[in-house]
């Protein structure tokens, strides 16, 4: 099975940082990864897929890129509503897995 | 507008049974692979299970094959998850969801989740 790993596990940053999450997988997988956002309470929500596809609806601040193990989130200028729980997200083969997540909190 | 609607949560004793369902409307459910993914009370995302677009294939991760079982009706445009032999660890906020791409793996849109506690 596939492990993905997420880092930082938790963040602290300010409205208008530039941010970036990283996501290693276990073994290469191409770029079958996805990156999600959730809210306290709501379901998560699709932000990137296939490593740099950005979901229709989803701010340009958002940017996904990496392929093989290494994998990143990036967020331009973080808006009040970026405040969130992210998690990246391997479709390369089930099980599919997730990362534990990255909780971005405000400065 | 796509949307999916779960149903069947509750509490449940060690070694019980429940039935999930997800109602789906706004779009041709019988096109699309569907998910169950859970989240146990404040931990992370963990993906359950698989199945794709006529029923015929399905997938499970080792913690719930053997006592899991998906399947749709898509005449009813409705997905399911039947979960025998239920353990503390089962305990979650169990959401399905749509994987947009037919078998690209990632999961668009989700629903609002239903609630499986499982506890004497």
């Amino acid at each position: 099975d596939i492990q993905m790993t997420q880092s930082p596990s938790s963040l602290s940053a300010s409205v208008g940082d530039r941010v970036t999450i990283t996501c290693r997988a276990s073994q290469s997988i191409s770029s079958f990864l996805n990156w999600y956002q959730q809210t306290p309470g709501k379901a998560p929500k699709l932000l990137i897929y296939a490593a740099s596809s950005l979901q229709s609806g989803v701010p340009s601040r958002f940017s996904g890129s990496g392929s093989g193990t290494d994998f990143t989130l990036t967020i331009s200028s973080l808006q009040p509503e970026d405040f969130a729980t992210y998690y990246c997200q391997q479709s390369y083969s089930t099980p599919y897995s997730f990362g534990q997540g990255t909780k971005l909190e405000i400065k | 507008e796509v949307q999916l609607v779960e149903s069947g949560g509750g509490l449940v004793q060690p070694g019980g049974s429940l039935r999930l369902s997800c109602a789906a409307s706004g779009f041709t459910f019988s096109s699309y692979w569907m998910h169950w993914v859970r989240q146990a009370p404040g931990k992370g995302l963990v993906w359950v299970s698989r199945i794709n677009n006529d029923g015929s294939s399905t997938r499970y991760a080792d913690s719930v094959k053997g006592r899991f079982t998906i399947s749709r009706d898509n005449a009813k445009n409705t997905l399911y998850l039947q979960m025998n032999s239920l353990r503390a660890e089962d305990t979650a906020v169990y959401y399905c969801a749509r994987d947009p791409s037919a078998a690209g793996g990632w999961f668009d849109p989700w629903g609002q989740g239903t609630l499986v506690t499982v506890s004497s």
